[in-house]
């Protein structure tokens, strides 16, 4: 079974510009998760989908970024336009359900960003 | 507000020798709590977990952890470090309260090193 899938696995851009990062969870998995690790500092909960919704979007830094999760299968997290603070370790994990203690998250490998 | 501190940034351990990562969480109630490690090139993956009961858990790869409501702490041991396990580790709570039980939140890591 293919697991959580980042896709690109670094990606360099200039201030400004826009980058697009895809997650592909694992089939079946209704919950997405985005977190994000700037700077060596600690991972943050960005935000989370079941399925095509958006259930909490309450880490979601500011209005340069856009998730979305069409159809329920992939998501992709838009930064636009990009600014240097945005640099940093992008992660998307996934899990089959989000019943209390039985929910158990699985990670893809991140998405290294940095903003020049 | 909810935190979870993890004093060593970085912690150098001989092959062979016992570990212990701390971790202390700032939390009202007792939280979900958890381990995750993360090697080059990976996604995290989790080692083990603490919902109730027995306070010492066993997790994979003959880790262990014990709770300690008295002193708010999670520490995470092994007996014996392989080479392999050198990586960086993640404690992490579930913020409960907010009824999602997959947004974590993480200590800000500590990465292993293991002399041969």
């Amino acid at each position: 079974e293919a697991g959580v899938t980042q896709f690109p696995s670094h990606s360099v851009i200039e201030k400004g510009q826009t980058v697009t990062l895809r997650c592909d969870p694992i089939s079946g998995h209704d919950n997405l998760y985005w977190y994000r690790r700037v700077m060596g500092k600690e991972i943050k909960f960005l935000l989370h989908f079941v399925k095509e919704s958006k259930q909490d979007e309450s880490g979601m830094p500011n209005n340069r970024f856009l998730a979305e999760r069409t159809g329920g299968t992939y998501s992709t997290l838009k930064v636009q336009p990009a600014e240097l603070e945005d640099s940093g370790v992008y992660f998307c994990a996934s899990s089959p359900t989000n019943k209390g203690r039985d929910e158990k998250l699985f990670f893809g490998s991140g998405t290294q960003l940095s903003v020049l | 507000a909810q935190s979870v501190t993890q004093p060593d940034i970085h912690i150098t351990v001989s092959e062979g020798a016992s570990l212990e990562l701390r971790c202390n969480y700032s939390y009202g109630a007792t939280p979900y709590l958890f381990w995750y490690v993360q090697s080059p090139g990976q996604g995290l993956q989790l080692l083990l977990k603490y919902f109730s009961g027995d306070t010492l858990v066993q997790g994979i790869k003959g880790f262990e952890a014990e709770f300690k409501r008295s002193q708010s702490s999670f520490n995470l041991r092994k007996p014996s470090v392989h080479w392999s396990d050198a990586a960086e580790y993640f404690c992490a709570v579930v913020l409960l309260g907010s009824g999602n039980t997959g947004k974590l939140i993480f200590g800000q890591g500590t990465t292993l090193q293991v002399k041969p």
